[in-house]
């Protein structure tokens, strides 16, 4: 049973323009969430997270915002850059460990 | 900022052989380690949580005896595969907090370990 999922596999956008990444969860009790960005051959880095006391965090050109209501949260990325391309996964907190997304493979074109 | 290491990044190696992964967290003390399993398009996968000085908390489904986690001291924590088969051939990923996630301090990554199994 996903817990987290990530319904979109693959993303294109083009450079400058706004990337959307989509999340979704089932489980109420989560209460803080994490992007991060991964590399192929490397392990995730982190990007930004929320806790569910926010609907909005903001760094920069990344920004999430939750929607507890839907369960759902969104990672924004403005404006994209072709160093963006790479598979973001998002996390949720459950206690002490993080439940992971499937991932979007994020990709960049000039 | 905070760095975690982590050896070898790659092992092949033949069937029936153990492996130890090592997860070090370089320029701070990492009261608690995370082992994770990705196979290629998918999530990764909580394995168990290690704290220094104490026993491992393995996820369901997670052999403990396949999986042995030692976490000595509050830089290192090791993973070893015992008697690897091809089916645990994966990539394994371990992960380092200053506490736990709900203290709001993120989840540091290595770079990951690919074994392969022949």
């Amino acid at each position: 049973d996903q817990q987290v999922k990530q319904n979109s596999p693959s993303l294109s956008v083009q450079e400058g323009r706004i990337s959307i990444l989509n999340c979704d969860y089932t489980n109420s009790m989560f209460d803080y969430f994490l992007w991060y960005k991964k590399y192929p051959a490397e392990g995730p880095t982190f990007l930004i997270s929320i806790s569910s006391i926010k609907d909005k965090n903001e760094d920069g050109r990344f920004t999430v915002f939750l929607n507890k209501s839907a369960k759902h949260l969104s990672l924004h990325i403005v404006p994209s850059q072709p160093g963006d391309s790479a598979v973001y996964f998002c996390a949720a907190a459950e206690w002490d460990k993080l439940i992971f997304g499937t991932g979007t493979r994020l990709q960049v074109f000039p | 900022g905070a760095v975690v290491s982590q050896h070898p990044s790659r092992v092949i190696c033949k069937s029936g052989t153990s492996v130890k992964i090592e997860c070090r967290s370089l320029d701070f003390q990492a009261t608690t380690m995370f082992w994770y399993r990705q196979f290629p398009k998918q999530s990764l996968m909580l394995m168990a949580t290690s704290n220094e000085g104490s026993k491992a908390t393995y996820e369901q489904g997670v052999e403990k005896d396949k999986f042995l986690i030692n976490h000595a001291s509050l830089t290192l924590s090791t993973l070893t595969v015992t008697s690897a088969h091809p089916e645990d051939s994966s990539f394994y990923i371990c992960s380092a907090s200053l506490g736990q996630v709900r203290s709001f301090k993120p989840q540091h990554f290595g770079d990951g370990t690919r074994l392969s199994i022949l």
